[in-house]
């Protein structure tokens, strides 16, 4: 069964360093996002993209955050400077024609 | 603003009982709903989504879900809880016309007692 794979599984970083979380989607999926989830709290949106462009993004995704889809299979999430706040699991999506996300298993990153 | 509540933070139940866990969403539109199952250090798996038609709606691991428009809520329910069924639960609203976003509740932890 086709899933959504994320690397690395944690990534401990200095405050005011940039990190690149990265996602395969499902191979022939379109529609692509990033979440994100502060232990202890819900699940929040950052990003949805298609069509090698943002189509949506939160008050949460500013300047500091970009997406990108770097070749015809990866998807990337960059944190420019890594601000303490910044500790999260961070979730890729993807999802075809039947609006399903379907979630890969997540990037811890701790900011030190 | 769109919202979902799950008004049960943590819910405890006998291994064998029924189950049913709460969710309502705030929501203009017609909503698409999605319940997500996570296990401790683990990704989100969907369980059922409702996108139209039929208001009941079966997913997998046993698990079934009932759309009420008038009451605005998308209730989770098991007949028969297994121990394996202990995880954290979230509802969720896709929201088509913001970049097909999820505003997820807050979730609702399941504790099963053997």
């Amino acid at each position: 069964e086709p899933e959504v794979t994320q690397t690395p599984s944690h990534q401990v970083t200095q405050m005011g360093q940039e990190v690149i979380l990265r996602c395969v989607p499902i191979s022939n999926h379109l529609y692509f996002y990033w979440y994100r989830q502060i232990l202890g709290q819900k699940v929040e949106f950052l990003v949805s993209f298609y069509n090698n462009e943002i189509s949506e993004k939160s008050e949460i995704f500013d300047d500091q955050f970009s997406v990108e889809r770097p070749d015809g299979s990866n998807f990337t999430l960059k944190i420019r400077s890594t601000k303490l706040e910044d500790s999260a699991m961070y979730f890729c999506a993807s999802s075809g024609d039947t609006n399903e996300q379907f979630f890969g298993p997540g990037t811890r990153l701790t900011v030190l | 603003a769109q919202s979902v509540t799950q008004p049960d933070i943590h819910i405890t139940v006998s291994e064998g009982a029924s189950l049913e866990l709460r969710c309502n969403y705030s929501y203009g539109a017609t909503p698409y709903l999605f319940w997500y199952v996570q296990s401790p250090g683990q990704g989100l798996q969907l369980l059922l989504k409702y996108f139209s038609g039929d208001t009941l709606v079966q997913g997998i691991k046993g698990f079934e879900a009932e759309f009420k428009r008038s009451q605005s809520s998308f209730n989770l329910r098991k007949p028969s809880v297994h121990w394996s069924d202990a995880a954290e639960y979230f509802c969720a609203v896709g929201l088509m016309e913001y970049g097909n976003k999820l505003v997820f509740g807050a979730g609702t932890i399941l504790r099963v007692k053997s």
